[in-house]
């Protein structure tokens, strides 16, 4: 089942701090974020698993709560460069990579 | 590093052909994957392989979806006989295997931009 991420769009300032949420009805064992830019492929951001740890790196920060079946992706201090469709993938179990994408959040950051 | 490669870029074709898509992951990495992304159904994954064996092609919408990886380095998606409904920009993206699960980062390739007439 396919999880929910909210908002569907945001319009932020350079150097504004933005969350994106994703969440799901079933457990999850791990959570993947991906950033896509507008005529390109998914890139990679972070993968969390189960046991609520917070990843980051620069400026871009993500947590993982197993028992609210959610996670939530921290953009803060924005850059044009942040400006792209971001989806989460999830997984219910281990599964070597078999991941379900939420239907996207597209971020735009003006100067 | 090349990284995934995907040809052709963009395919028009004919509703009733055979389209073929091709994909080459990077070197090394033992696991491939087919998305299919469009505007109402978003990014779904169709099949993926683990060291050349399909492990879950659940994601295949129908019969007319066939795909292969007859070698580490080469995979094909091929649709026979295509819709218009197949219109879509399809990835490949590939994984290595690393040594502690389930650190596997997924690389896409750039895509290739479907168009059934």
């Amino acid at each position: 089942q396919q999880p929910v991420q909210s908002p569907q769009a945001v319009i932020l300032r350079e150097g504004e701090d933005a969350v994106i949420n994703c969440s799901s009805s079933k457990a999850l064992y791990s959570v993947h974020w991906y950033r896509q830019k507008h005529g390109e492929a998914p890139v990679f951001l972070m993968i969390l698993l189960k046991g609520g740890e917070q990843k980051g790196h620069d400026k871009i920060s993500a947590s993982f709560n197993e028992k609210k079946q959610q996670s939530s992706l921290y953009l803060t201090a924005s850059q044009l460069s942040y400006s792209g469709t971001y989806f989460c993938g999830t997984e219910g179990r281990p599964s070597y990579g078999k991941l379900t994408f939420g239907q996207g959040t597209i971020l735009t950051v003006h100067p | 590093d090349a990284g995934v490669i995907q040809s052709p870029r963009h395919e028009v074709t004919e509703m009733g052909q055979e389209v073929t898509l091709r994909c080459k992951p990077i070197s090394g990495h033992n696991s491939l994957f087919w998305y299919r992304q469009t505007m109402m159904r978003g990014l779904e994954l169709l099949i993926y392989f683990n060291n050349n064996v399909p492990i879950d092609d659940s994601g295949m919408p129908e019969d007319r979806f066939s795909a292969k990886m007859p070698n580490a380095s080469f995979s094909t998606l091929k649709i026979q006989p295509s819709e218009p409904r197949d219109s879509a920009v399809y990835f490949c993206a590939s994984s290595p295997r690393l040594s502690v699960y389930p650190y596997n980062e997924q690389f896409f390739g750039p895509g290739t931009r479907l168009t059934v007439l």
